[in-house]
């Protein structure tokens, strides 16, 4: 029963568009959501997190927007870069859950 | 700052063998978490540790893998025997604890092959 769904496992988009990353979560307790991104070889890294009683955080290029009724959040990255390319993993926590991990979406950024 | 360490980085072994990780948090996190990443899929708890106490350990297979936290810095994990299943990565990551937990530092993994 998987509580935290990423449903697209890859996604191309052109340099300087935007990218949208998806991510959907059943359980209600989630209060705190955050992605993380992971490159080859490496440990996945905090990339940005909004609290439940926001619907949008933003850091320079990276927003996450928070649609509580829908149980849907999503990352925009703008504009796209190479540099970008990588997995992305949608995390989620509340109550007494620790951190559950999306299967991630791995985005290639084309030149 | 140094990150989180984790060696070995790669260790491949024969199924029944034991294999054992260790890990160093970042200096001053108090939260320690041991994770296990299969292909394909995000990482997957198996057991935190607040100081030295192993607070979450219920997604840890107690019949083979166990760990500890000596003196509440750094920690190590141990699968006796391994089984050709539990060829995946391992993550240690730290964080500061309290409301501050949700924003893990991740080392690198060691990525288990089992034969």
């Amino acid at each position: 029963d998987q509580q935290v769904k990423q449903n697209s496992p890859s996604l191309s988009v052109q340099e300087g568009r935007i990218s949208i990353l998806n991510c959907d979560y059943t359980n209600s307790m989630f209060d705190y959501f955050l992605w993380y991104k992971k490159y080859p070889a490496e440990g996945p890294t905090f990339l940005i997190s909004i609290s439940s009683i926001k619907d949008k955080n933003e850091d320079g290029r990276f927003t996450v927007f928070l649609n509580k009724s829908a149980k849907h959040l999503s990352l925009h990255i703008v504009p796209s870069q190479p540099g970008d390319s990588a997995v992305y993993f949608c995390a989620a926590s509340g109550g007494n859950t620790p951190l559950v991990f999306g299967k991630g979406t791995r985005l290639s950024v084309i030149a | 700052e140094a990150g989180v360490v984790q060696s070995p980085r790669y260790k491949i072994i024969e199924k029944k063998q034991p294999v054992a990780f260790w890990c160093n948090p970042i200096s001053g996190h108090n939260t320690l978490y041991w994770y296990l990443q299969n292909l394909g899929q995000g990482p997957e708890l198996l057991i935190r540790y607040e100081n030295e106490e192993a607070v979450d350990d219920s997604q840890l297979p107690k019949d083979r893998f166990s760990a500890e936290r000596l003196k509440g810095v750094d920690s190590t994990l141990k699968i006796q025997p391994a089984e050709l299943g539990d060829s995946a990565v391992y993550l240690c990551a730290s964080s500061l604890g309290g409301i501050r937990s949700n924003e893990q530092f991740f080392g690198p993994g060691t990525r288990l092959t089992v034969l």
